[in-house]
């Protein structure tokens, strides 16, 4: 069965403090892998898409890269309104349109 | 350039009614995905509408039900809602075309059953 894990569930920093947080799966033949950043009540906001081991994507202080078998969303000197929930998600060609979401990491950003 | 919008924003009802929530994609987009998300969960794939049709659903009962408009919105119907219906209900859209499934969400109705 297609499943996405992210860890940590929460994860507190200092403002500066760079850290990274893990996307692992399990599906046959991954299509894409996508992070979301979701600020509390709103609906995801789309950041990145990956296709392939070893690609790589970066938008200011957040760079998403790809494994075969996990994605790191790397967080660079991250500043307070970083803050917020990060979902990962997968598709893969055996859930055909549906995209899997893990449970997300909250990440807090103290001043 | 409007995003996906949304309608209501929150929603109470009690158990056994009926709901109707509504969606309107990104321009230039012609699938539309609906989500449930639960409190500190991530979003559960509902059903997807291309061309007014149902082009897949996930593990949700028949109460469950969609429809696309041929201007592309949609609307996501519960019946005799229950009260672990209660949540967000998120509306995506898509292009089905490379890239297919970079999906845009909508801001969310937060649904309330009591």
């Amino acid at each position: 069965e297609d499943q996405v894990t992210q860890s940590p569930e929460a994860l507190r920093l200092q403002e500066g403090e760079s850290s990274s947080l893990n996307c692992s799966y399990t599906v046959s033949g991954l299509r894409g892998l996508f992070w979301y950043r979701q600020d509390p009540g709103k609906g995801p906001e789309f950041l990145f898409t990956l296709y392939s081991a070893g690609e790589e994507k970066e938008k200011e202080r957040l760079k998403a890269t790809l494994t075969k078998k996990e994605s790191f969303l790397h967080i660079t000197a991250p500043k307070p309104e970083d803050s917020a929930t990060y979902l990962c998600a997968v598709q893969a060609p055996s859930s055909a349109s549906k995209i899997i979401f893990g449970s997300g990491t909250r990440l807090s950003i103290r001043p | 350039d409007a995003g996906v919008t949304q309608s209501p924003t929150h929603l109470i009802k009690t158990r056994g009614q009926q709901v109707t929530l509504r969606c309107s994609p990104k321009s230039g987009h012609d699938t539309v995905s609906w989500y449930q998300q639960a409190l500190g969960q991530g979003p559960q794939f509902i059903f997807q509408y291309y061309e007014e049709e149902e082009r897949q659903r996930g593990n949700f009962p028949d109460r469950f039900s969609g429809h696309q408009f041929p201007n592309y919105s949609s609307e996501l119907n519960v019946n005799a809602l229950l009260l672990g219906d209660s949540a967000l209900y998120l509306c995506a859209s898509s292009f089905l075309g490379p890239p297919e499934m970079e999906q845009f969400f909508g801001p969310g109705t937060r649904l309330t059953v009591l």
